[in-house]
């Protein structure tokens, strides 16, 4: 079974550029998440799709952020206009059911820096 | 708002020694609490969790974390430290009625020969 799979692994923009994201998750899993590790930080919550519906997005931190899960397949995280602060890992992770019924499995996550 | 507190950055222990990797929670309601483990350039992989059931909780590569409400702590210990064990550490926290992970600030473990 092939695992969440993130591309790029890497980018670095300069600020003010766009930059998209992409997540696959596991085959069949309707929940997906996305969450963000700034440098020497905590991991935190940015948001959390069932299906192709955003069921939380509490933890975007503005609107220059905007997540889509077209179809309930594969996601996309588009920054635009990225600033310094965005610079950090983001992780796509993707569940069966909820968190207690089924393993989150993790991305290997995509390193952003803004420049 | 709940939080989850990890004390140690990092932590570094000789090959065969005791791992002690202390997490705290903060919520009058004990949330379900998870223990994640990262490799370098891995993604985050699941640990152990706890779910009310037992308190002390047992997970993969010998691993286990004991859950002790009057200390709010939830922390994580292995025996004899391996070096495969050199990774980063995150406690995470399952608030009641959330799909959404609380995670704590992580500390690297450096294991010596």
């Amino acid at each position: 079974e092939a695992g969440v799979t993130q591309f790029p692994s890497h980018s670095v923009i300069e600020k003010g550029q766009t930059v998209t994201l992409r997540c696959d998750p596991i085959s069949g899993h309707d929940n997906l998440y996305w969450y963000r590790r700034v440098m020497g930080k905590e991991i935190k919550f940015l948001l959390h799709f069932v299906k192709e519906s955003k069921q939380d997005e509490s933890g975007m931190p503005n609107n220059r952020f905007l997540a889509e899960r077209t179809g309930g397949t594969y996601s996309t995280l588009k920054v635009q206009p990225a600033e310094l602060e965005d610079s950090g890992v983001y992780f796509c992770a993707s569940s069966q059911d909820g968190l207690l019924n089924s393993p989150l499995h993790f991305g290997n996550g995509t390193r952003l820096t803004v420049t | 708002a709940q939080s989850v507190t990890q004390l140690g950055s990092h932590v570094s222990v000789s090959e065969g020694a005791l791992v002690l990797l202390r997490c705290n929670y903060s919520s009058s309601v004990p949330p379900y609490l998870f223990w994640y483990v990262q490799y370098p350039n891995q993604g985050l992989q699941l640990l152990l969790k706890y779910t009310s059931a037992a308190t002390l909780v047992k997970g993969i590569n010998g691993f286990e974390a004991e859950f002790k409400k009057s200390e709010t702590s939830f922390h994580l210990t292995k025996p004899s430290a391996h070096m495969s064990d050199a990774a980063e550490y995150f406690c995470a926290a399952l608030p009641y009625n959330t799909d959404k992970l609380i995670f704590g600030t992580g500390t690297r473990l450096q294991v010596f020969p």
